[in-house]
């Protein structure tokens, strides 16, 4: 059964701080997706990831996956208070289009 | 183009009672998805369509949940009888193989059972 693990849970940035998001997960898989939920809303898709080593960057967010070490990487450069929400990554499994959602990681910007 | 449409966003029902929710997906796509999202954890899926065919509702409590996509376009999800722990955010997506299955979700429904 694949499982998704993503840490940390919780977050809390200086504005103009870098950090990363880290998602593991347990078995193959070679499509990984990033969300972003706003409180109240619901899921926005932020970036695809298809392949090895594959790297998608939009604004201050940069995700990477690595499908060997069975990694993906959310990268947030120079923090703004509007990047201040839930992240989630999910996981494709071989069986039809499921996704399987990791817990989320709040992030918590300050100026 | 429109987004996936959902129904009713909130709904406040007693332990016991039933209740429906309602999808409508992005034009075009075949496959609908139903998640339970409980507050503080990611979506979990509850049910995968593909057309009117059910593809994965291995997560699905059957004895209380039901749903079903006629015609291949909308969707309704039943809960009855509801119980407490069925208080969560059900989120309905979208996806098609031309948009690399990118499941694009609707704006959920809030279900609170007291």
């Amino acid at each position: 059964e694949l499982k998704v693990e993503q840490n940390p849970l919780f977050l809390s940035m200086q504005e103009g701080k870098n950090y990363t998001i880290y998602c593991n997960y347990s078995t193959t898989s070679d499509r990984l997706y990033w969300y972003r939920q706003d409180p109240g809303k619901s899921l926005e898709s932020l970036f695809v990831l298809l392949s090895n080593g594959a790297v998608k960057q939009e604004g201050r967010l940069m995700a990477s996956l690595d499908t060997k070490a069975r990694l993906s990487t959310l990268h947030i450069t120079a923090a703004v208070h509007d990047l201040s929400a839930t992240y989630f990554c999910a996981v494709g499994t071989e069986y039809g289009n499921k996704l399987v959602f990791g817990a989320g990681t709040i992030l918590r910007v300050k100026s | 183009e429109a987004g996936v449409a959902q129904s009713p966003r909130y709904k406040i029902i007693e332990k016991r009672q039933s209740v429906a929710f309602w999808c409508n997906p992005i034009s075009g796509h075949a496959t609908l998805y139903w998640y339970q999202q409980i507050l503080g954890q990611g979506p979990k899926l509850l049910i995968q369509f593909q057309n009117n065919g059910v593809v994965d509702d291995s997560q699905l409590p059957k004895d209380r949940f039901s749903a079903e996509r006629l015609k291949g376009v909308d969707s309704t999800l039943k809960i009855q009888p509801a119980k407490l722990e069925d208080s969560a955010v059900y989120l309905c997506a979208s996806s098609t193989p031309r948009q690399r299955h990118i499941q694009y979700f609707g704006a959920g429904t809030r279900l609170s059972v007291l």
